[in-house]
């Protein structure tokens, strides 16, 4: 079955640098997405990684790994407006779009 | 531009009633997508359709869903009849191209429905 595993929740203290990890299992492969959502808001795209290696952007970076099937999603200096569920999302060789459950990320004072 | 338009923002219904949730994708986005989300499920894509025309549609739980996009600005997806368990959010989102090479895929999601079902 195709199906993708992140952890349900996260807490982390403002500043400090937290990882998000996702793996997948999919029929093929088309690219990963990573989408940030508030609490009763609609999800906004943060990256999207196809090959292998590191995206940065600002405070965000994602990593690929796809003979592992694995991706994660780095935060830094992070604030409290950082405390969102960030949804780990796939296309797989069928260009089926599978999000994760998400993992709802605390940032504390 | 004003983003993706969704109309109702809430809908509450009795079970049995129909039910017709609306979207306005961003103009020149060739791509439309019907999502639900729910606690126990997370995000589900429902439906996508390219130029107007559906693609995918095997993610539609049952035939009391039916999604139509019967031109570039506008489409609706409806429930008929409703049940408790559609109670969800359902997101429409677009986006300008399906898959790379082409683009960067971002989807832009609407505000949301949020659909109760009694």
């Amino acid at each position: 079955g195709q199906n993708i595993d992140q952890p349900t929740e996260m807490t982390a203290t403002e500043g400090a640098i937290v990882q998000i990890n996702c793996t997948y299992q999919t029929s093929g492969f088309n690219g990963l997405f990573w989408y940030q959502q508030h609490a009763g808001e609609a999800p906004t795209f943060l990256s999207y990684n196809v090959l292998d290696g590191l995206e940065e952007k600002g405070r965000f970076s994602s990593f690929l790994s796809r003979s592992k099937g694995y991706s994660y999603l780095l935060l830094k200096e992070l604030q409290m407006k950082d405390s969102a569920s960030y949804l780990c999302a796939v296309i797989s060789g069928t260009y089926k779009y599978i999000f994760g459950t998400g993992t709802r990320l605390k940032v504390l004072a | 531009d004003a983003g993706v338009i969704q109309s109702p923002r809430h809908e509450v219904t009795e079970m049995g009633q129909e039910v017709t949730l609306r979207c306005k994708p961003i103009s020149g986005h060739d791509y439309l997508f019907w999502y639900r989300q729910t606690m126990m499920r997370g995000l589900e894509l429902l439906i996508y359709f390219n130029n107007n025309v559906p693609i995918d549609d095997s993610g539609m739980p049952e035939d009391r869903f039916s999604a139509k996009m019967p031109n570039a600005s506008f489409s609706t997806l409806k429930i008929q009849p409703s049940e408790p368990r559609d109670s969800a959010v359902y997101f429409c989102a677009s986006s300008e191209t399906e898959v790379p090479p082409k683009g960067n895929n971002e989807q832009f999601f609407g505000p949301g429905t949020r659909l109760t079902v009694l």
